[in-house]
């Protein structure tokens, strides 16, 4: 069974922070990992993918990935109220497999 | 305008019946997806389809059936057998091979057995 696993939470930060959402997955031969947003009721949005070993930035958003230890996470800079949502971590090869999501608050 | 439709936004199912939840894409995507969200919780695999006339189960496919008989078009069926239904269904799709193959997301149902 191929497994996507996140820490559930909530996380809670002050405005401002940095948040930290981590992601691991059991496919090693997983081939692209999503980072997607999601407000309740709604749809999941992408924020970011990854694909290969190292640091990807976007703003105040940057992913990091660790095949060798099967390690994904998304850094959040100058954290927003705007930002609180459910953040999903996704994976793919063939499919695509979700973790349970991180509820994230950032009070102001 | 591109995207992905699901319709209805909400069903209502009485016990014993079975009912079909509709996802249509122009994105021209190869693949399709369902998924069912329960509250609080992430998102878990019904079926997949990456080809036209084939799908594959994913992890809770137990009570559910799928056709793909067009690119365009990958339709849902819950069944009587689903003793749990109530849910969130989330239909996407996405492109197949390459390293993005990002998922686009429908607006979602909303199943509420009665």
């Amino acid at each position: 069974q191929k497994e996507v696993e996140q820490n559930s939470g909530p996380l809670s930060v002050p405005e401002g922070a940095i948040a930290s959402l981590n992601c691991t997955y059991s496919d090693r031969g997983s081939q692209s990992f999503f980072w997607y947003r999601q407000y309740s009721g709604k749809s999941p949005e992408l924020i970011m993918f990854i694909y290969s070993n190292g640091d990807k930035e976007d703003g105040r958003f940057t992913a990091q990935l660790n095949k060798a230890s099967q390690y994904v996470s998304l850094l959040i800079r100058d954290s927003q109220p705007s930002d609180s949502a459910t953040y999903l971590c996704a994976v793919t090869h063939n499919d695509m497999r979700f973790g349970a999501g991180t509820r994230l608050t950032v009070k102001p | 305008d591109g995207g992905i439709t699901q319709s209805p936004k909400y069903l209502f199912r009485k016990e014993g019946q079975n009912v079909t939840l509709s996802c249509e894409q122009n994105l021209n995507h190869d693949a399709m997806y369902w998924y069912r969200q329960d509250p609080g919780q992430g998102l878990r695999l019904i079926y997949y389809s990456q080809i036209v006339n084939d799908f594959q189960k994913g992890d809770i496919a137990e009570g559910y059936s799928v056709s793909r008989e067009k690119k365009e078009s990958f339709p849902l069926t819950v069944t009587s057998a689903q003793k749990n239904p109530t849910a969130f269904y989330l239909c996407a799709s996405s492109i197949v091979g390459g390293q993005n193959t990002e998922a686009f997301f429908g607006q979602g149902t909303r199943l509420t057995v009665v």
